[in-house]
């Protein structure tokens, strides 16, 4: 079945202590993007990357990492997680189409609700 | 820079009671449009798109969509709820494929509430 997986898909943490979210996707997709959902302010692009190697920052990147060393997995860091970090985080991704633009229409995963104490 | 509003935070509405949820967008070029559900406990799901063409478009479980381009808006409708309807509702846009950098930039949400 084609999807994106997230893990874990809820996580308590305390401040400080350094934890990663992986994102997979079996679809072969290029293009891979976090997002972080916060009551009234919808989704927030956080980082992206159009292949292997490549990664750029989104919207709200700071007090995250990413890396893309293989095309299916996309793994987020929280180098030193704080309270404002506490928010569900989704994985998506989507195909390069011919002509090489990407895929308008973006495939999510379940997410992970992340409390950082 | 580009940004997206829904007017609508929190609608609550009764089985078999029209639906519509405001969308507009502020962005100068074309754009592609998109509403997406999350039902509880799940992840997004596309319910409809617009690219290009006909603005009124049909997506799925009987939701359409209006794209006008003067109001710079794309309103979600349905005729009649259900209560399986009951659901997080997020527009969201993005550039299309010549500045694609793949950003979705996404409403606040409108939390619909329908009571049996």
């Amino acid at each position: 079945e084609a999807q994106v997986t997230q893990n874990p898909r809820y996580l308590i943490t305390v401040t400080g202590k350094k934890l990663t979210v992986t994102c997979s996707q079996n679809m072969n997709h290029e293009y891979m993007s976090w997002y972080r959902q916060d009551p009234g302010l919808g989704l927030r692009q956080i980082y992206y990357s159009m292949n292997v190697e490549v990664t750029d920052k989104g919207d709200v990147p700071e007090g995250y990492k990413v890396s893309r060393k293989e095309k299916r997995n996309f793994p987020l860091i929280l180098e030193s997680p704080s309270p404002n970090q506490t928010s569900l985080y989704f994985c998506a991704s989507s195909p390069r189409l011919a002509g090489g633009y990407f895929q308008e229409t973006q495939y999510f995963g379940p997410g992970t609700r992340l409390l950082v104490l | 820079a580009q940004s997206v509003s829904q007017h609508n935070h929190h609608v609550i509405l009764s089985e078999a009671a029209s639906l519509e949820l405001g969308c507009n967008y502020s962005y100068g070029g074309t754009v592609n449009l998109f509403w997406y559900v999350q039902y509880p406990g799940q992840h997004l799901q596309l319910l409809l798109k617009y690219f290009s063409g006909d603005p009124l478009v049909k997506g799925i479980k009987g939701f359409e969509a209006e794209f006008i381009k003067s109001k710079f808006s794309f309103n979600l409708r349905k005729p009649s709820v259900q209560w399986s309807d009951t659901a997080e509702y997020f527009c969201a846009v993005n550039a299309p494929r010549s500045s694609n950098t793949g950003k979705l930039i996404f409403g606040q949400g409108t939390t619909l509430q329908v009571k049996p």
